[in-house]
């Protein structure tokens, strides 16, 4: 099946420092790729949606200045939490949809851990 | 707004009994339905993904059903094994944004020896 990785797998920094999450599409094409965010025993939840070449797209709730989301091409997206605070450690997920594909198959990385001290 | 339930939140079996995961959502005008398996501190594998068209796929001792109508989904794993533990994740699809999930919030399963 279609292969999505994240880097890093996990990260701690310090309270105040930005932090960069990659994600990549491995053997397929992704137009557009879908950030989200998992809180302990919490389901997931949608960030913000990614469009290769456009601005992101954010849900209710989301700070566009503090979640900074780039998707300059068709394999690579990335979120960069900017200025961190404690509150913002949680389990970050990215997605991906083949492009041309009009299943609605998403297919999921392996996350990244943030630890913000 | 879409909301999605999963019934029970955890349940624990011995090895080898089949199982029944529920999913129910609450907008019934979905463009798919995808289960996922999600190990602790892991990303999410996708095992069964059910069109609104369709109302089962199979995988190896995995079935999953859907009634649209009813808003409900159910997930049936047969000859339940340890390595089957792991937390079990609905998505609904409504289609408007392919690939824009939903998610319940998971039932979690152990599977003991």
């Amino acid at each position: 099946g279609a292969v999505v990785s994240q880097h890093p797998s996990w990260v701690i920094c310090k309270s105040g420092t930005s932090v960069k999450i990659e994600c990549r599409s491995l053997d397929f094409q992704a137009t557009t790729m879908f950030w989200y965010r998992q809180f302990p025993k919490q389901s997931l939840m949608l960030m913000a949606t990614s469009n290769e070449g456009s601005k992101a797209t954010y849900e209710q709730g989301v700070e566009k200045d503090k979640f900074l989301i780039n998707h300059a091409s068709l394999t690579l997206s990335t979120l960069t939490v900017t200025s961190a605070h404690p509150e913002d450690s949680s389990f970050y997920i990215c997605s991906a949809r083949a492009t041309g594909a009009n299943t609605g198959e998403l297919f999921f990385g392996e996350g990244s851990r943030l630890t913000v001290l | 707004k879409q909301e999605v339930t999963q019934i029970p939140a955890a349940l624990s079996v011995p090895e080898g009994e089949n199982l029944v995961l529920n999913c129910s959502f609450t907008d019934s005008a979905i463009y798919n339905l995808q289960w996922f398996r999600q190990d602790p501190g892991k990303g999410l594998t996708s095992l069964l993904l059910i069109q609104s068209s369709q109302r089962e796929q199979t995988s190896g001792r995995l079935n999953a059903s859907l009634d649209k109508s009813s808003g409900r989904s159910t997930l049936y794993i047969a000859a339940s094994q340890p390595g089957d533990s792991a937390t079990y994740l609905c998505a609904v699809n409504r289609g408007s944004t392919l690939g824009r999930l939903y998610f319940g919030r998971g039932t979690q399963l152990t599977v003991w020896p």
